[in-house]
């Protein structure tokens, strides 16, 4: 079975451009998650969706972040305009609703000139 | 507010050592699940176990071995003979069960222990 998906797997842009991270989750799982990792701030939580439906994006830094989940099968998570302190590893996690565990994709690793 | 310490930033040992990685966590609820995760040197988050708080039989898989203490509200991991594929950054982690959402919801996580085996 494949696993939580995530592209691209590597981003390298320029302060100012529009940056999209993509996640397809596990099929059948219906919560999803996007988290952060930096050295500074660890592991952080940025947004989860619950049957396409964001339940918190408390983790969202601020308004240049957006994420959809137009389906099932799919998710974004765009930065515009990026900037240099975006840059970290961008995970996806899933899980179906009723279990416990997260699957978590092998992470985008962002980088920002 | 939920919040999970993990107090050993760096653990370096000799491979056939046995090893244990603290985890102290702070939670008003009285429902909740604990984790553990491996980030290998490759990146990715591997899931390793969850605990309810309900349930504070130890655990024990192979060579790695779980103790939930609520007194202490501590979830310690310990690896038994520990082998340089064990070098890792392992992370604990906390979750809510809110009434109303089936399973845990979001992960709070701790700063994670990079454990370094030797040979």
């Amino acid at each position: 079975d494949a696993g939580v998906i995530q592209s691209p797997r590597h981003e390298v842009t320029e302060m100012g451009q529009e940056v999209t991270l993509r996640c397809k989750p596990i099929s059948g799982h219906n919560s999803l998650f996007w988290y952060r990792q930096t050295m500074m701030r660890g592991l952080e939580l940025l947004i989860y969706f619950n049957n396409n439906v964001p339940i918190d994006d408390s983790g969202m830094p601020e308004d240049r972040f957006s994420a959809k989940m137009p389906n099932a099968s799919f998710s974004t998570l765009k930065i515009q305009p990026s900037e240099p302190r975006d840059s970290a590893v961008y995970f996806c996690a899933s899980r179906v609703s009723g279990e416990n565990e997260q699957f978590f994709g092998p992470g985008t690793r962002l980088t920002v000139l | 507010a939920q919040k999970v310490t993990q107090a050993q930033t760096e653990i370096s040992v000799v491979e056939k050592e046995d090893v244990t990685l603290d985890c102290v966590y702070e939670t008003r609820d009285t429902t909740y699940y604990l984790f553990w995760y491996k980030q290998p040197p490759s990146g990715e988050l591997v899931f390793l176990i969850r605990r309810n708080s309900f349930d504070e039989q130890n655990e024990i898989s192979g060579r790695y071995s779980w103790n939930f203490q609520k007194s202490t509200s501590s979830f310690n991991f310990t690896i038994t003979a520990s082998q340089v594929v064990d070098s890792a950054v392992y992370f604990c982690a906390l979750s809510e069960a809110p009434r109303g959402f089936r399973g845990a919801q979001k992960l709070v996580f701790g700063q994670g222990t990079r454990l370094t085996i030797n040979p």
